[in-house]
């Protein structure tokens, strides 16, 4: 079975700092990973996906993740937060070839000025 | 507009009675899901479809119904609601498997 931990539930940084959000998965199968983020009272929108091939990926808004197979990871990371980043961001994964997906429980950034 | 949206926003009924989400797309997508939005649970899924007439159990079934007549629509039953069913309730669709299109979601309060 698929699963997903994120570190960490609430996450602070100044603007301008370093994003780090956490993320480790357990798959039987080479997994297929996704960062969604949630702003307030809406739905969730996909800021990246790996799937096959780099290993690096990069999203919408600056974001990108890279997907550790030796340490079952895929952090999410951007190099300088922005207020309009402060979110509940949420890490997923689906075996190959299955289209359900498993969501970690989230993790809420805040940006402070 | 195209896109995905889910009515009502909101919803506030009583335990026991029977509540219909609904979720519609424009896309043609084939597949459709529901998760709900507890916290420190993050989403997890309920029911999905593959296709009209076509459905699978999720993660967390028990308590509700599906249908899909029509490929746009995927409404969600509670039969018979319980306060542990008070949460957000999300819609998504897909084509390409790998990106799944998400309404804005349903808060529904069982009282």
């Amino acid at each position: 079975a698929q699963s997903v931990t994120q570190l960490g539930s609430h996450v602070s940084v100044s603007e301008g700092a370093l994003v780090l959000l956490r993320c480790n998965y357990s798959s039987s199968v080479p997994p297929y990973l996704f960062w969604y983020v949630q702003y307030p009272n809406q739905g969730l929108q996909l800021l990246l996906k790996y799937t096959t091939g780099a290993t690096l990926v990069k999203g919408i808004n600056g974001f990108e993740a890279e997907f550790k197979k030796s340490e079952t990871s895929f952090h999410l990371t951007k190099p300088s937060a922005h207020m309009s980043d402060a979110a509940e961001y949420f890490c997923a994964v689906s075996e190959a070839g299955r289209r359900a997906l498993t969501f970690g429980s989230g993790t809420r950034l805040q940006v402070q000025p | 507009d195209a896109g995905i949206t889910q009515s009502p926003r909101y919803k506030i009924t009583e335990t026991g009675r029977q509540v219909t989400l609904m979720c519609h797309q424009t896309w043609s997508h084939s597949y459709m899901f529901w998760y709900r939005q507890d916290l420190g649970h993050g989403l997890r899924l309920i029911y999905y479809s593959a296709a009209a007439d076509i459905t699978d159990k999720g993660e967390v079934p028990d308590g509700y119904v599906v249908s899909r007549s029509k490929t746009e629509n995927f409404p969600l039953t509670l039969e018979s609601a319980t306060r542990s069913q008070t949460s957000v309730y999300f819609c998504a669709s897909s084509e390409r498997w790998e990106t799944q299109y998400f309404g804005p979601g349903t808060r529904l309060l069982v009282l």
